[in-house]
């Protein structure tokens, strides 16, 4: 079964870090190009950022870019986002998300994780 | 920046009637649009890609369709687990820029 797992969110101050892990298993990691994606509370979906699967290509959205960073360790089948200088607009559930298709860059994403709450409060 | 727009943001239907949802991109996507299903508290889930795909395990009451930058997501005969939020994705940009529509609420009338 394919599964991703995300860990690593929780309560922080503004001007804080934080790292987010993605967990994946029943599939070749090594193959498919990953993304980050956020819901803030109440509201719709946001694309983060995307790393391919061998990390050559990385992108983020203008929100985030300069503050956050993707990798990925296709040895321990992990997906990450170092999160720094965060802001209270960066509160919000984030879920990994795999392209459908190995191999392949732009793509609908399928499967999701169930994804990790991460606050941003004083 | 391709900016993706749903309507309308709530849509009331009686179970077993046609629900109609629209999304329209401010430039072409080509065939390259996704349409996800979220219920609350729940993860996003696929449900049509390449505009009219159905992704694999999804009812035949759910189709997709285009035309030029407007597209469709019609629900045949709503069942109660229907009732959700619709959210369109366009993944048509390269290097990869995804955007999605801010989404449909789909409401029981």
């Amino acid at each position: 079964e394919v599964q991703l797992v995300e860990s690593g969110g929780g309560l922080v101050k503004p001007g804080g870090s934080l790292r987010l892990s993605c967990a994946a298993s029943g599939f070749t990691f090594s193959s498919y190009t990953m993304n980050w994606v956020r819901q803030a509370p109440g509201k719709g979906l946001e694309w983060v950022s995307s790393i391919s699967a061998l990390s050559s290509s990385i992108y983020y959205a203008d929100s985030v870019k300069g503050r956050f960073t993707i990798s990925r360790d296709n040895a321990k089948n992990s997906l990450y986002l170092q999160m720094n200088s965060l802001r209270a607009e960066d509160t919000a559930v984030y879920y990994c998300a795999r392209v459908a298709i190995a191999a392949a860059g732009s793509l609908w994403f399928d499967p999701w994780g169930q994804g990790t709450l991460v606050t941003v409060s004083s | 920046e391709i900016v993706m727009t749903q309507s309308p943001a709530t849509l009331s239907v009686s179970p077993g009637e046609r629900a109609t949802l629209s999304c329209r991109a401010s430039q072409s996507v080509s065939t390259n649009l996704a349409w996800y299903q979220q219920k609350p508290g729940q993860v996003p889930r696929l449900l049509i890609y390449g505009a009219s795909n159905r992704a694999t395990g999804i009812s035949a009451r759910f189709s997709g369709s285009v035309s030029g930058t407007e597209f469709t997501l019609t629900i045949s005969s709503l069942q109660s687990e229907d009732f959700a939020v619709y959210y369109c994705q366009q993944y048509n940009n390269w290097p990869p820029w995804y955007s999605f529509g801010q989404g449909t609420k789909l409401e029981i009338k």
